[in-house]
């Protein structure tokens, strides 16, 4: 149980063009969905934090304008990657916890972004 | 402020050598641990966590991790390395007043035969 898939597992896209992404949680409720940015040979850096029906948290120095979430349901958060730059490439994960137990954190397989 | 420290930025081992790897938190009361594994262009998977009781927990793949408060130190180890264990591993922690998990910096493991 506890499954997180991560959708699509790779995306390459043009500069300026945006791009969605998209964390299911499979066979759980999570109200609660984290977004990370990893970049390689290096550790995780939470991006934002969102809650159904919720507006996202940004971590300082994340653009909310250019990195738009969205906690449509229980089961389903997205992130778009508004105009796209060269900069944005990089592997992005999410990971959800279960209602009522909110210390683990389950983990998509993330999305690698290549930007042109 | 919360941190996690992996002192060790990439370790080589042999193949049935026995491994551990060292990871020390900063956090004012009692954490909650984490060590998962990410293979290459993988998500993470959760080896082991420690919340409370019995200090040396026992996770999957055969590892276990030792929490240590007196030396603020949460090492995994295995007695046993398979060349399969080869991958990046990261030791978290989140406070018990919220859900934000801290990531160390990671040690790359390489398993030579």
């Amino acid at each position: 149980g506890a499954v997180v898939s991560q959708h699509p597992s790779w995306v390459i896209c043009k500069s300026g063009t945006s791009v969605k992404i998209e964390c299911r949680s499979l066979d759980f409720q999570a109200t609660t969905m984290f977004w990370y940015r990893q970049f390689p040979k290096q550790s995780l850096m939470l991006m934002a934090t969102s809650n159904e029906g919720s507006k996202a948290t940004y971590e300082q120095g994340v653009e909310k304008d250019k990195f738009l979430i969205n906690h449509a349901s229980l089961t389903l958060s997205t992130l778009t990657v508004t105009s796209a730059h060269p900069e944005d490439s990089s592997f992005y994960i999410c990971s959800a916890t279960l209602a009522g137990n909110r210390y683990e954190q389950y983990f998509g397989p993330g999305t690698r972004l290549t930007v042109t | 402020a919360q941190s996690v420290t992996q002192p060790d930025i990439h370790i080589t081992v042999s193949e049935g050598a026995s491994l551990e790897l060292r990871c020390n938190y900063s956090y004012g009361a009692t954490p909650y641990l984490f060590w998962y594994v990410q293979s290459p262009g993988q998500g993470l998977q959760l080896l082991l966590k420690y919340f409370s009781g019995d200090t040396l927990v026992q996770g999957i793949k055969g590892f276990e991790a030792e929490f240590k408060r007196s030396q603020s130190s949460f090492n995994l180890r295995k007695p046993s390395v398979h060349w399969s264990d080869a991958a990046e591993y990261f030791c978290a922690v989140v406070s018990n007043t919220g859900n934000q998990f801290y990531f160390g910096t990671g040690t790359s493991l390489t398993v030579i035969p």
